[in-house]
């Protein structure tokens, strides 16, 4: 079973739809939440941390629920520029090394 | 620019030669990572550097791998032999680790390595 695990997709949603992406974790142990965002041939740069009692930024919302080892993101209002691939991201250990889900890839049409 | 800098961005190369990949943090970091990633995979752990010290390495890193820190500030990827499997962007991020916190994990644009 992999560490981090997420639906692929891809999601094809129209501009202005809300769309929720899901990711499971199985090192109970872990100790900082992320997505991540990945353009095409680009590396992976910061969305948001994710906290247990959630957390907005804009049309962005991220939860984290600790007991389930489930974690997701919400987007609202979606723009074309929104199209990339998400990354689900876990910090484990005292090294901090994240450890990345395969991602979700978004894909959004006018 | 004071982002994470890498280079060379694309490294083409025939099975069996050995490469070397270099990467710049942020100049007050003191952490650095290695990743690879492979096509439709999130990033894989490889190595990381607290200063000149490598504490910790995956079990991915084969021994045809070294990876250096010699004075806490750059560091190099080296891969021996290379083999078509090795093929796949290999990433470097870096963070500031201070009294227990670590700070956010910044990438750089990585170097992206096609073994034929």
């Amino acid at each position: 079973r992999k560490e981090v695990e997420q639906d692929p997709g891809p999601f094809n949603v129209p501009e202005g739809a809300t769309v929720a992406f899901n990711c499971t974790y199985s090192n109970s142990a872990s100790q900082s939440f992320f997505w991540y965002r990945q353009d095409c041939r680009k590396e992976p740069k910061l969305l948001m941390s994710v906290y247990s009692s959630g957390n907005e930024d804009g049309r962005f919302t991220a939860q984290l629920n600790r007991a389930s080892q489930y974690i997701s993101l919400l987007i609202r209002d979606s723009k074309l520029s929104d199209s990339a691939t998400y990354l689900c991201v876990v910090l484990t250990g005292t090294a901090s090394k994240l450890t990345f889900g395969t991602g979700t890839r978004l894909q959004v049409t006018l | 620019d004071t982002g994470v800098s890498q280079n060379p961005r694309h490294k083409i190369t025939k099975r069996g030669q050995n490469v070397t990949f270099r990467c710049d943090p942020i100049s007050e970091h003191n952490r650095l990572y290695w990743y690879r990633q492979t096509l439709g995979q999130g990033p894989e752990f490889l190595t990381y550097f607290q200063n000149e010290a490598q504490l910790e390495k995956s079990r991915l890193l084969s021994d045809r791998f070294s990876a250096e820190r010699p004075k806490g500030s750059f560091s190099t990827l080296e891969i021996q032999r290379t083999e078509q499997g090795d093929s796949a962007m290999y990433l470097c991020a870096s963070s500031l680790t201070q009294q227990g916190f670590t700070d956010t994990q910044y990438f750089g644009p990585g170097t992206r390595l096609t073994v034929l």
